[in-house]
């Protein structure tokens, strides 16, 4: 079963900042959040990733609480070609196991014009 | 490059008929993966290959059959499948077993398979 929750769809108009969250309540010390993303028709895209730290990229910045219980990313001026569906995995990151990128359901992201 | 190019991006297939679907990069990757997503569902893990050796087969029937025949090439032989087999299948790559931190995969954009 994946690990995570995510709302199942969300809407955001062009320009303005989409924030999707992210709970992950059981994740384990050494494990690491992930996002992805989907666009219709494409194969999943790596977004960004992190372990306690806030991190950002070219492409987005992840927030996780203190606690790391849940995290949000954040796309800080979205396009309509931001529309597509967003993973959030947690993975090991370190240890014996192969640490697969297993997905859950994911978040529908649709941005408006 | 940074691509995974995925041939055929479209298969139609009869149930007893025998196909293969082809994945390539040359981005020097050690690991590489087949994912199944069916409509509207998240991509489900089918087999890992580590170094060109079958390390993960997420019992998947027999009826697929995957084959890495060098590091840049894997391969995923079908036959006899069933219509319910329809679905994206995606290929993935990383530059070494996901173990690491950071490790992230490359996914091309799958061959859509139709089985009659």
């Amino acid at each position: 079963d994946a690990k995570t929750t995510q709302p199942p769809s969300m809407d955001c108009a062009e320009g303005r900042a989409a924030n999707l969250p992210c709970n992950h309540s059981t994740i384990s010390g050494n494990e690491y959040v992930y996002w992805y993303r989907q666009i219709h028709s494409q194969g999943p895209q790596y977004i960004i990733h992190g372990l306690k730290n806030n991190e950002t990229n070219e492409m987005a910045s992840l927030i996780i609480t203190e606690d790391r219980k849940s995290s949000t990313l954040i796309l800080p001026h979205a396009t309509l070609r931001d529309t597509a569906v967003y993973y959030c995995i947690v993975r090991v990151a370190w240890g014996g196991s192969q640490g697969n990128l297993i997905f859950g359901k994911g978040t529908k992201l649709s941005v408006k014009p | 490059d940074t691509e995974v190019t995925q041939t055929p991006k479209h298969l139609v297939m009869g149930m007893t008929n025998k196909k293969s679907l082809k994945c390539e990069q040359h981005m020097g990757h050690r690991a590489m993966y087949w994912y199944k997503q069916k409509a509207k569902k998240p991509p489900e893990l089918m087999f890992v290959y580590s170094y060109e050796k079958l390390s993960i087969n997420e019992s998947v029937p027999s009826r697929f059959s995957p084959e890495c025949p060098n590091s840049s090439l894997l391969n995923l032989h079908l036959h006899a499948l069933q219509p319910e087999d329809s679905a994206l299948y995606l290929c993935a790559s990383s530059q070494g077993p996901l173990r690491a931190q950071g490790e992230k995969l490359f996914f091309g954009s799958g061959t859509q398979l139709s089985v009659l």
